[in-house]
């Protein structure tokens, strides 16, 4: 079956701690992405990835890092999670035309 | 640059009558045009999708959608909504951008569905 999947679905952490939440798809897509979803703000693109070894940032990258050192998965990570970054992520890869969305994280950070 | 705008952030129908979700964009190029639903705790689901094919698309669960170039919008609407159909909605623009879609989202539609 073709999926995103997304580890871990829900995570509270502390301010200063760092945490990466993962992503994998079973399609061979080149392009996947992380989105933040915030209530009335609708979905915001963190970073994207075209394909391996090739990520830039999206319209809110401040405090966000990420890799792509395989085709398949594209982690997202946190090097000092603040309040602000408490919200439910999306990762995506898309073929040329449709995008498949994760299952989403849910992220309270105290 | 592009936008979307979803101009009601909530709507709310009673079951059995028509749903008219609204939605406008600005693209410099020929978009492509989508729309997700996301029911409650729930991901995101493609409800159908606009490609330079047919301007009027039909998707899952009797929805569809009209691209209207001329005035710029891509109105989702079901002609009898269902309490099922209670979720949030995104409209979405994606055009082609450094080899790559450049994808961006409105900012949502709760839709209420009153028995």
């Amino acid at each position: 079956e073709a999926q995103v999947t997304q580890n871990p679905r829900y995570l509270i952490t502390v301010t200063g701690k760092k945490l990466t939440v993962t992503c994998s798809q079973n399609m061979n897509h080149e392009y996947m992405s992380w989105y933040r979803q915030d209530p009335g703000l609708g979905l915001r693109q963190i970073y994207y990835s075209m394909n391996v070894e090739v990520t830039d940032k999206g319209d809110v990258p401040e405090g966000y890092k990420v890799s792509r050192k395989e085709k398949r998965n594209f982690p997202l990570i946190l090097e000092s999670p603040s309040p602000n970054q408490t919200s439910l992520y999306f990762c995506a890869s898309s073929n040329s035309e449709t995008q498949y969305f994760g299952p989403g994280t849910r992220l309270l950070v105290l | 640059a592009q936008s979307v705008t979803q101009l009601d952030s909530h709507v709310s129908v009673s079951e059995g009558t028509p749903v008219l979700l609204r939605c406008n964009y600005s693209s410099s190029y020929s978009p492509s045009l989508f729309w997700y639903v996301q029911h409650p705790n729930k991901g995101l689901q493609l409800l159908l999708k606009y490609t330079s094919a047919a301007t009027l698309v039909k998707g899952i669960n009797g929805f569809e959608a009209e691209f209207k170039k001329s005035e710029t919008s891509f109105h989702l609407t079901k002609p009898s909504a269902h309490m099922s159909d209670a979720a949030e909605y995104f409209c979405v623009v994606s055009v082609p951008s450094g080899g790559y879609q450049k994808v961006t989202f409105g900012t949502g539609t709760k839709l209420q569905v009153i028995p």
